[in-house]
């Protein structure tokens, strides 16, 4: 099964509006890290946002917050007031806290294209 | 610039060719990481370094992979015997490594692309 599942492979969204990505998780462990990662053009991964599986409060960033919903295992990115600079490849990934591989595990990503 | 940096950025090189690529991690950070990422996928991890121990290594693709970190310091991954498949961007990553800590946060560096004719 997959571990990170990001539904939307492309999105399109109007300048200045709100826009959701949606990522799911699958995990057993009880201690697990979820991340957001913005991948433009050029191909860098850029770090957004993170949220700790035992923060019960969502993460925010600037323009970026994490709805954390524990219970349906989902981390959704809000990206409010999108801008053009915006457009990317966005990432979901989760770090599991059971004693195994440290790296990181992400999603297939979102293509997200803001129009002016 | 005190980020990530990788060398080269671009690789092109024949089937059956030996690969070495470099990534030289921010400085305070005692972590590093090795990732792969195939066209329109997320990136995959490989393997990673606690100081110079690597400390996993069940995720490298095959055989031919070989990673390096001899002083705890830059790394080297090694590629022997290209394969076509083996054409992807090669992300190297490093952390502080707050140990077992899940939000330990990873900073990537620019990435080498291979490509194998």
């Amino acid at each position: 099964a997959q571990k990170i599942t990001q539904t939307q492979p492309g999105m399109f969204v109007q300048e200045k509006e709100a826009v959701t990505l949606d990522c799911t998780y699958d995990t057993s462990d009880q201690s697990y890290g979820l991340f957001w990662y913005k991948q433009p053009s050029s191909g860098e991964m850029i770090f957004l946002i993170y949220q700790g599986s035992y923060d019960e409060q969502n993460a925010t960033e600037g323009r970026y917050s994490l709805n954390f919903q524990k219970a349906r295992k989902s981390a959704n990115l809000v990206i409010s007031a999108s801008q053009l600079g915006d457009s990317a490849m966005y990432f979901c990934a989760m770090r599991e806290g059971g004693g195994g591989a440290d790296g990181l595990t992400f999603g297939k990503g979102t293509h997200l294209i803001i129009q002016p | 610039d005190t980020g990530v940096s990788q060398d080269p950025r671009h690789k092109i090189t024949k089937r059956g060719q030996n690969v070495t690529f470099r990534c030289d991690p921010i400085s305070e950070h005692n972590r590093l990481y090795w990732y792969r990422q195939t066209l329109g996928q997320g990136p995959e991890f490989l393997t990673y370094f606690q100081n110079e121990a690597q400390l996993e290594k069940s995720r490298l693709l095959s055989d031919r992979f070989s990673a390096e970190r001899p002083k705890g310091s830059f790394s080297t991954l090694e590629i022997q015997r290209t394969e076509q498949g083996d054409s992807a961007m090669y992300l190297c990553a490093s952390s502080l490594g707050m140990g077992g800590d899940v939000l330990d946060e990873q900073f990537f560096g620019p990435g080498t692309r291979l490509t194998v004719l």
